[in-house]
Formats: C-alpha cells, structure tokens, sequence
C-alpha cells in the first residue's frame, strides 16, 4: 500500500487530496486517522468502485474511489485539527467469510499539518 | 459500542526483560483479535491474530491468548530486543451499521534499552 505524500504542511482553509494505492486487487480500502492517546479512527471505507461509506469520524472529510486501486481521501477546507497521521488499508472485503481471519496491510501514512 | 482498551504507555524495558502488555475488550458477538506492530517511520503491520476463544497467536517470539471469561487478550514476550522497540496497537473485528470493521486500542509504546 503506497500513500502519497508522506509529508504536508497547509494552511487554513486550503484544500488537499491524499493519495493511497494497492496492488494486491484488494476491493476493501479504509482511511484512518492517527492521533497520540486515541489510536487509530476510521474516517471512511470503501468495498467498491464509487462506493463509499462514512466511518466514525468522516466529520471535514470526503473520499473519492475511481479505480479499485485508488482511494483518496480529501480536504476541501482544512483546519488546524485536521493535523494528524492519515493511514491508509486494505484488505479483502469484510464481508468474505474469511475476513477476520485476514490481513490489513497499511500504507505508511501522510504526515499532515495544518498551521 | 465495542471497543479496546490498552495499558498507557510508554513502556520502557532492558534488552532480555520480559513484556506483557495489557488488552481488555468489550464486544458485542464473537469477534476476532489481533495484534498490530508499527515501527518508527512504517505503517501498521500485522503481529498476530486470534479467532476464537482459546486460541493463541504467536510471531516473532511474542504471544497472546483469546481469553473469553476475562475478555483479554494481553501480549507478551519471554525475552526482548532493541529491535521491539515500536507502538503495539490491540484490535478486534466488529460487526456494527451493517459492515464489519477494525477497531484499534490507543497503541503503546515500547521503547528497549541495551
């Protein structure tokens, strides 16, 4: 799992598309963010092309899932609690049988700072 | 909601000291539980994994076990290294608005000294 850019600094109020790609044809990709004392917190998912679906705190943020391999996860007006570790997974979609017995693999996330 | 629970960190260990670090969970359903490692610098990786009660996980020298009647599932290793040095996050699947998903603990850090 590829995440682009690994390091950002924005200003207030500007906008930004974060970037994750696979290559393991996986249909299931999520977007977490990483904060100190919180652990991780699912923004969205995706289990299909031009699907999407609200997470626990999707609050601020969009997605955009174009091709299997791509899921973007954007800012259209940023503030300053918006800084944070932004992660990136995928899996096999989480309604296979099999799924809790399988891996997310993780990217290896967008430093973002919001000033 | 379900939700995981893990000791504060940070954890400060010698080089060959014992780890145990601490996960309790709440859970409505049986869910799955795991163990992920992330390194300075690296994404979250997956350590080990537990599907059903009893079970034990194990990779890398560290292990936890499924313990249902505690809802636990604490992680440890005998003897550890500088290369531990990293933040362990606990994790179980939840079944909840119709889609299955991860839910992470708060993580905790380890640090190991020579």
């Amino acid at each position: 799992v590829t995440q682009t850019p690994k390091f950002q600094v924005l200003k207030t109020g500007q906008s930004m598309t974060l970037q994750c790609a696979q290559d393991m044809n996986h249909e299931y990709m999520s977007w977490y963010r990483q904060d100190p004392g919180l652990g991780l917190r699912l923004i969205y998912f995706s289990y299909d092309v031009k699907m999407k679906e609200k997470g626990d705190i999707p609050e601020g943020y969009s997605v955009s899932r174009e091709k299997k391999e791509r899921f973007s996860l954007i800012l259209e007006s940023a503030s300053t609690n918006q800084t944070s570790m932004y992660l990136c997974a995928s899996s096999s979609p989480p309604w296979d049988t099999v799924w809790p017995n399988t891996e997310a693999f993780f990217g290896q996330g967008t430093r973002l700072t919001v000033v | 909601g379900d939700s995981v629970t893990q000791m504060e960190g940070p954890v400060t260990l010698s080089e060959e000291a014992f780890l145990t670090i601490n996960c309790t969970y709440t859970a409505t359903g049986y869910p799955s539980l795991f163990w992920y490692v992330q390194y300075p610098g690296e994404g979250l990786q997956l350590l080990l994994k537990a599907t059903k009660a009893d079970d034990k996980g194990s990779n890398k020298g560290f292990e936890a076990t499924y313990r249902k009647e505690t809802t636990s599932f604490h992680l440890e290793k005998g003897s550890v290294q500088v290369s531990d040095s990293a933040v362990y996050f606990c994790a179980l699947t939840s079944f909840s608005g119709g889609y299955n998903k991860l839910i992470f603990g708060a993580g905790t850090r380890l640090a190991v000294h020579p």
